[in-house]
């Protein structure tokens, strides 16, 4: 079975800089898709990136940007410019060929102005 | 993107009555959607896989007798938490896979706030 594994539940930042969320996962698939999804106090769930196990290069969107490290299973989020609007709960999550998605356990992330 | 819509965004009702929520794919159709769970600041638990005109897979430890999703076109899931009962209250989120875009990214409904007095 999959695993998902964000071992900080929560994180600060100070408004303008930068903030790393870290995330390891397990899986003996060799295909499979890697998300990170925003949860802010709506409820809504929103995607942030998502990242294909066989793509090398790491995505980015805009503010946001990955490092994908395929061998140690680690998929880590990296927030630069951080804005007040980014405080909310961050969940990693994987899904392979059942199209299940599995998450984290979630990150709270408050940002200090 | 696509869209999903979810309702009611809240609802209260009693113990031992039942309640339905519902999952609409809005612009796509789906031939699968998923139900979670969520406590608060907690993550969010997968329930059941539904599946159009088939029966919903559930997770282990998921009672289906009381929780029952019924998929009856490729638009529409219900879920209908029967006989509830106060430890029943929680966040309920539905999920569905858009196909025309690889059938790889799950879009979430607004989520269902349940609270059973």
């Amino acid at each position: 079975a999959q695993t998902v594994t964000q071992s900080q539940p929560e994180m600060s930042v100070q408004e303008a800089e930068t903030v790393t969320l870290s995330c390891t996962y397990d899986t003996s698939e060799s295909d499979y898709y890697l998300f990170w999804y925003k949860q802010p106090p709506s409820r809504q769930m929103i995607l942030v990136i998502r990242q294909e196990a066989y793509k090398q290069q790491n995505a980015t969107e805009n503010r946001f940007s990955v490092n994908f490290q395929k061998a140690a299973k680690s998929f880590s989020l990296k927030i630069s410019d951080s804005q007040l609007g980014d405080a909310a709960m961050y969940f990693c999550a994987y899904t392979g060929a059942n199209s299940k998605l599995t998450f984290g356990k979630g990150i709270t992330l408050s940002v200090r102005p | 993107g696509a869209v999903v819509s979810q309702h009611p965004s809240w609802v209260i009702c009693k113990s031992g009555t039942s309640v339905k929520i519902e999952c609409r794919s809005l612009d796509f159709q789906a031939t699968t959607m998923f139900w979670y769970r969520q406590f608060p600041k907690q993550s969010l638990m997968l329930m059941a896989t539904s599946n159009e005109g088939s029966k919903a897979t559930y997770e282990q430890g998921v009672e289906k007798d009381k929780f029952l999703i019924n998929h009856a076109s490729l638009t529409l899931s219900t879920l209908t938490v029967t006989s509830a009962h106060p430890e029943d209250s929680s966040f309920y989120i539905c999920s569905a896979i858009d196909p025309r875009q690889g059938g790889t990214e799950a879009f979430f409904g607004q989520g269902t706030r349940l609270t059973v007095v």
